[in-house]
Parts: structure tokens; C-alpha cells; sequence
């Protein structure tokens, strides 16, 4: 068990609709890290933030929305749902350093497994 | 940019025997490099990572890396491969901007 929690495990919606992931990070992790897994994209950087502010953006659409709350859990809200958003998000949180930033080393959620019909 | 190239898809050894899992980086800067282990229906594991120092770089469950700045390479290793080892492996780069950047993955199987 990594400590980083995310609900729900399983999603199954249609297209069009929104749905809202969400993120509980290891007790202590400042850091946030959103990632979605398919088969054909691989494992795709989507954000980062660090203790409730954006500090990396990646591949992240637009209809792709997140935000980290000051009890440092994160949603990743998903909007406008294509076929194609179907895939496994995953959150990661990482150490914090004492000057700021992380170690790099994250520790994964089991993901959230999203399917769009 | 950052990049992370992982050359094989698969691996197959049999068990005893050692395993190697390619990767190739590319980054401005001094790279930081991760390996991860994925089991089916689960989130990334750390095995092990690289950010100064030595060379070699050992990790969990007997694995090590080898870090190698003229080839821009660090390969993952195991003398002696388990069957369970087999998994999917993750090399990963990260530069000054914070994003970690992984590879396409290589499926590795260990064979009794």
C-alpha cells in the first residue's frame, strides 16, 4: 500500500458527461502528480501542483481540469468525455524537500479506471 | 525537451539468468532517472533512481541501474531474474522543470 488513495477505482459514463477523480495524497507529500495510462499513449505527464499551486503542466486538454485544496487532496476533473478519455488516471505524491520541491520519487495511487461508452 | 526511449517492448529470460532493461535519455542538463514497476491492476512502484554520485545505483527486490553520461543510458539490471519479477518497467527523466517523463514501458517475463 503506497498511502496515496484515490476514489473512485472504477467509473463507467457516457459521452459528453463530466466526472470529478479524486486524490488523497501520503500523509506529509506536498506534491501532486496526475497521470493517465492507456494502451496506446502510454503513461501521459497530465499535471503537477505543489502544496495547492500549479508548479508543471503536461499533456493536459483543455476539457481536463485540476486543482489541489489546502488539505492537499487533488481532483482531476474530466469534462466533455470522448471515447478516446477512456484510460487508467493515476495519481502520484512525492516527498517534500526542506528548501521546497519533491525528490522525484512518487508514490502511486491504484488508479481510477475510466471507461466511455 | 526530455525524452525516455525504451528500445524492447518485451524481455523474456528464464529464471537464474540475468536481466537487462534498456533505456536511452535525453535531457538538458543534469537528468535525474527512475525506474518503476508496474503488476497488472496496479499503480507504479519505485525501484530505484539516479541523481548524482555513483555511477551504480542499487535498488529494491535486488535490482540495479548502471548510469552511463557518455551513452546517455541507464539500464536496469538483476544478476538473477525471479518469476516474479516479471512485470511491466518504467524508466523515467526528470529535468529543472519537475515533470517526470516516462518511457513506453517494457514488458518483461521470467519463465521457470
Amino acid at each position: 500500500d503506497s498511502g496515496v488513495t484515490q476514489t473512485p477505482k472504477h467509473l463507467i459514463t457516457a459521452t459528453g458527461q463530466r466526472v470529478t477523480l479524486r486524490c488523497s495524497p501520503r500523509s506529509g507529500d506536498l506534491s501532486v502528480y496526475w497521470y493517465q495510462q492507456s494502451l496506446d499513449q502510454g503513461l501521459q505527464f497530465l499535471i503537477q501542483y505543489y502544496n495547492g499551486e500549479e508548479r508543471a503542466k503536461g499533456n493536459i486538454l483543455e476539457r481536463f481540469s485540476a486543482q489541489q485544496f489546502p488539505d492537499l487532496h487533488s481532483e482531476l476533473n474530466l469534462s466533455s468525455l470522448e471515447l478516446g478519455d477512456s484510460a487508467l488516471y493515476f495519481c502520484a505524491s512525492s516527498v517534500a524537500l526542506a528548501g521546497g520541491g519533491d525528490t522525484g520519487e512518487l508514490f502511486f495511487g491504484e488508479g481510477s479506471r475510466l471507461t466511455v461508452l | 525537451a526530455q525524452s525516455v526511449a525504451q528500445p524492447e517492448d518485451q524481455v523474456n529470460v528464464a529464471e537464474g539468468n540475468p536481466l537487462t532493461v534498456k533505456c536511452t535519455y535525453s535531457v538538458s542538463g543534469n537528468p535525474y532517472l527512475f525506474w518503476y514497476v508496474q503488476y497488472p491492476n496496479r499503480g507504479l512502484q519505485f525501484l530505484l533512481k539516479y541523481i548524482t554520485g555513483d555511477n551504480l545505483v542499487k535498488g529494491s527486490y535486488g535490482f540495479e541501474a548502471e548510469f552511463n553520461k557518455s551513452q546517455t543510458s541507464f539500464h536496469l539490471k538483476k544478476p538473477s531474474a525471479l518469476v516474479s519479477d516479471s512485470a511491466l518497467y518504467f524508466c523515467a527523466v526528470r529535468a529543472n522543470d519537475y515533470k517526470l517523463s516516462f518511457g513506453a514501458g517494457t514488458t518483461v517475463t521470467v519463465r521457470a
